[in-house]
């Protein structure tokens, strides 16, 4: 099946500080990958669609300059935290799909901790 | 905006005991999507239902998708431990201009005690 996954599985930062998480489809193609914030016990947070060569579409309450997304591949997408607060520490989740939004694979999670 | 309204929150029942999660979208949808999450894991994708009235079985589970294709249910068959889980369902509908979004639900938390 299709396997999607994401470095680091977790990281911790000092506050002000940037992380770049990396979401990788291994064996298959994802024109389009998808990043959700998700709080414990709670559900699922889009935060942005990545296409790839184009610019990402953040959702609504999503500040695009705090989270820079990069879709440089098929097979690659890229996620940003900039200059990082403890109030972004959350499990982030990407997720690719093999058809635009048919069924989507996720990735195993990133754990950030801002400290 | 496009609203998917998962209910119960969670659920906690005795090994062997039924369980049903329901999904209500504010809008008709194309399809509709059901994903597991075991404690600590990520979402896993199970199903996903496009017809009005579509009734799919995966084993021990059983998938529903309303006939006005706004509404969806899961129902699993006496419940083992591996069951447990948050179970999530998500909706794709036209989010205007040609473009659909997947929305997906609250999820609901299944316990099962042994």
């Amino acid at each position: 099946g299709a396997v999607v996954s994401q470095h680091p599985s977790w990281v911790i930062c000092k506050s002000g500080t940037s992380v770049k998480i990396e979401c990788r489809s291994l064996d298959f193609q994802a024109t389009t990958m998808f990043w959700y914030r998700q709080f414990p016990k709670q559900s699922l947070m889009l935060m942005a669609t990545s296409n790839e060569g184009s610019k990402a579409t953040y959702e609504q309450g999503v500040e695009k300059d705090k989270f820079l997304i990069n879709h440089a591949s098929l097979t690659l997408s890229t996620l940003t935290v900039t200059s990082a607060h403890p109030e972004d520490s959350s499990f982030y989740i990407c997720s690719a799909s093999l058809a635009g939004v048919g069924e989507q694979y996720f990735g195993p999670g990133t754990r950030l901790t801002v400290t | 905006g496009q609203q998917v309204m998962q209910i119960p929150q969670c659920q906690h029942v005795q090994e062997g005991e039924d369980f049903t999660t329901y999904c209500n979208s504010s809008t008709t949808l194309s399809n509709i999507q059901w994903y597991k999450q075991r404690p600590g894991g990520h979402p896993v994708f199970l199903i996903q239902l496009v017809k009005s009235g579509e009734v799919k079985k995966q084993k021990r589970l059983t998938f529903q998708f309303g006939e006005a294709k706004k509404n969806s249910s899961l129902h699993i068959t006496a419940t083992q431990t591996t069951d447990v889980g948050t179970y999530f369902c998500a909706g794709l509908g036209n989010s205007g201009g040609g473009n659909y979004k997947l929305t997906f639900g609250k999820g609901t938390l299944l316990t099962v005690n042994p």
